[in-house]
């Protein structure tokens, strides 16, 4: 079974400009969620969707926004880089079933390193 | 809130050796606890996990973690230490929030081998 793909892996972007990440889950998990990393802050949660639903969000400024497909597919786009935005960005899918609690299982993509000059 | 603390930033042992890792967590409710390991370059991998039950997991590459309520920790070991082992490990504690769960991470410990 394939694991979560993310792409690009690497890119760089000026100031001002907007990136689309994608993030395609492991084959049956409907739950995507995405994280920062920068050595700085860490790991921080930037949103989670389930079903084309976002159901949960991090504490990041509305540059930072995604969206899930009907294929549990899903991107995230930053809109007027700035120079902090630079982090590896990761994937996360987990497998749930509706009314069942979430076993927190996560398995991560290898993430997209964004640079912002 | 939700919060992870992991106090040793880098840690250096020699193959072989034992190896702890600390792991302090804040949550209101029964947590459950994660620790995954990071290599260069890579996503993250779970170790292991705690949700109930016996408060001593057993986890992937040798690993274990014990959780200890009273001390609101989750310490990860092994016995002895492979030059494989050399990455970043990260504790997590699941928080539920809107119908979803989210993982908080500590910092990170990042690990050293010496041969």
């Amino acid at each position: 079974k394939a694991g979560v793909t993310q792409t690009p892996r690497y890119l760089i972007k000026t100031r001002g400009q907007q990136v689309t990440l994608s993030c395609s889950p492991i084959s049956g998990h409907r739950s995507v969620s995405w994280y920062q990393q920068t050595p700085g802050q860490g790991l921080q949660f930037l949103f989670e969707y389930f079903s084309e639903t976002q159901r949960n969000k991090g504490n990041f400024p509305g540059r930072f926004s995604g969206r899930q497909f009907s294929n549990s597919r899903s991107e995230m786009n930053v809109s007027t880089l700035e120079l902090g935005d630079s982090a590896l960005y990761l994937c996360a899918s987990s497998f749930l079933s509706p009314g069942v609690t979430n076993t927190g299982e996560l398995f991560f993509g290898e993430g997209s390193r964004l640079t912002v000059l | 809130a939700q919060s992870v603390t992991q106090p040793d930033i880098h840690i250096t042992v020699s193959e072989g050796a034992s190896l702890e890792l600390r792991c302090n967590y804040s949550y209101g409710a029964t947590p459950y606890l994660f620790w995954y390991v990071q290599s260069p370059g890579q996503g993250l991998q779970l170790l292991l996990k705690y949700f109930s039950g016996d408060t001593l997991v057993q986890g992937i590459k040798g690993f274990e973690a014990e959780f200890k309520r009273s001390q609101s920790s989750f310490n990860l070991r092994k016995p002895s230490v492979h030059w494989s082992d050399a990455a970043e490990y990260f504790c997590a504690v699941g928080a539920f929030q809107g119908g979803s769960e989210k993982l908080v991470f500590g910092k990170g410990t990042k690990l050293t081998v010496n041969p």
